[in-house]
Order: structure tokens, then C-alpha cells, then sequence
């Protein structure tokens, strides 16, 4: 199974950049890797999804090395409106059976 | 507008009365899930299905049953809760595959006495 794991929480001020890292050893080639936030009492919210190297959307980046077993989710100058439970999420690693597995996730805190 | 429901948002019930929970999506996904929430321990998968009529277990599947007999629906249904399934729980839909983005419900906070 294809684990991940996080620092359990983080926390940042207003206008700096965040960065919160993901290992996931047992990544299997098929896999992409998905970063969701979570609110609290709402349910979790896609951010990014990547396979290799690098991807960039509105909200975050993505950063993947070479060999994947870890990945970075990068926030550009948070406010404090991201404090959040952040997920990284991988499939199971045994072909696409749809067993996928939330970690504890990364409670992030934004300070003014 | 894309959006997976469930109902209720909020349920008080007594130890052994079945009770359903409803989640129902419009974006002809192929995969749904459901999750629970706890303190401490996070997101974790009770049961999914890959299409109509293809359900299997996830993490934490005991005392609860699901069906699939239409693409849009997935209803979660415990038949003789207990205390510990007190719990806030997430319905969510993806395209075919998985590790695909998923949406996911407004929630449903459980509480059993």
C-alpha cells in the first residue's frame, strides 16, 4: 500500500510562502499524486494532481522529484484564508482498484 | 452546477435503528466513495464502487453496507449502528479511474446514543 506521510501541522504568516512535503516510498508507477484541503466541516476540496516534475495551477504548485517517492505542495503567499487541512493522496499501488488512502493530513496555520 | 448531495446534513439516532444515508451526484461519474472523519485519524474509505452493481470494501467497511443499482446514487446504510459509528461522514464521485480529482458532499454528522 502505497502510505503517505506528512507533518502533522505547520503553521505560516500572511504573505509567505508554505511549502509541505509528502513521502510516499511505495508509489507505484501508475500513480499520480493529488493534494486536497479540507475546512473544517467541509468536505475536502481538490488542489493539484501530478505526476512528475513540476505543475502549476491558480491556487498551488506541484513539485515531484525524479524518483517520487516524495512530492511538495507550494503555496504562494498564504492568507488566512489557507488555514487548512491539507491531504496528499495516492492510489494503492495495485493497478487503479479505486482503494485510495487519506493520510492525517497537515493542519496548516496562518498567522497575521 | 457539478455537485455531489447528500442527505441528511445531520442525524441523532438510537443504538440498532437502520438508517440510510443518501449521496447522489450529476456528473455521470463512474466512482463513488464514502468516508468517515474522526479526531486524530482522518479521512478513511468505508466502501467504494467502481460502476453500477461493483462495490468493495475500503479501510473500515464493518457495520456498514452500500448499493449501487444507478450511476447517480450511492447510499450508505447502517443497518444497527452503534456508538462508534458516531462519526462526520463524506460521499464523494470521480471519473472512472481513481486518484483522479474527486468532489466531494457537504458532509453528514452522524451521532449515535
Amino acid at each position: 500500500l502505497a502510505k503517505t506521510t506528512q507533518p502533522i501541522s505547520m503553521d505560516s504568516y500572511e504573505g509567505q510562502e508554505v511549502n509541505i512535503t509528502c513521502s510516499h516510498n511505495n508509489i507505484a508507477t501508475n500513480d499520480y499524486i493529488t493534494w486536497y484541503q479540507q475546512f473544517p466541516s467541509q468536505g475536502p476540496r481538490f488542489i493539484i494532481q501530478g505526476y512528475k516534475t513540476k505543475v502549476t495551477n491558480e491556487v498551488a504548485s506541484l513539485f515531484i522529484p525524479a524518483d517520487r517517492k516524495s512530492s511538495t505542495l507550494s503555496l504562494p503567499r498564504v492568507s488566512l484564508s489557507d488555514t487548512a487541512v491539507y491531504y496528499c493522496l495516492v492510489g494503492d499501488g495495485v493497478g487503479n482498484t479505486g482503494k485510495l488512502i487519506f493520510g492525517q493530513g497537515t493542519t496548516l496555520q496562518v498567522k497575521p | 452546477e457539478a455537485q455531489v448531495t447528500q442527505n441528511p446534513r445531520y442525524l441523532i439516532t438510537v443504538t440498532g435503528k437502520k438508517l440510510t444515508v443518501t449521496c447522489s451526484q450529476n456528473m455521470n461519474h463512474e466512482y463513488m466513495s464514502w468516508y468517515r472523519q474522526d479526531p486524530g485519524l482522518g479521512l478513511r474509505q468505508i466502501y467504494y464502487s467502481m460502476n453500477v452493481e461493483v462495490t468493495d470494501k475500503g479501510d473500515v467497511p464493518e457495520g456498514y453496507k452500500v448499493s449501487r443499482k444507478e450511476k447517480r446514487n450511492f447510499p450508505l446504510i447502517l443497518e444497527s449502528p452503534s456508538p462508534n459509528q458516531t462519526s462526520l461522514y463524506f460521499c464523494a464521485s470521480s471519473r472512472a479511474l481513481a486518484n483522479t480529482e474527486a468532489f466531494f458532499g457537504q458532509g453528514t454528522r452522524l451521532t449515535v446514543v
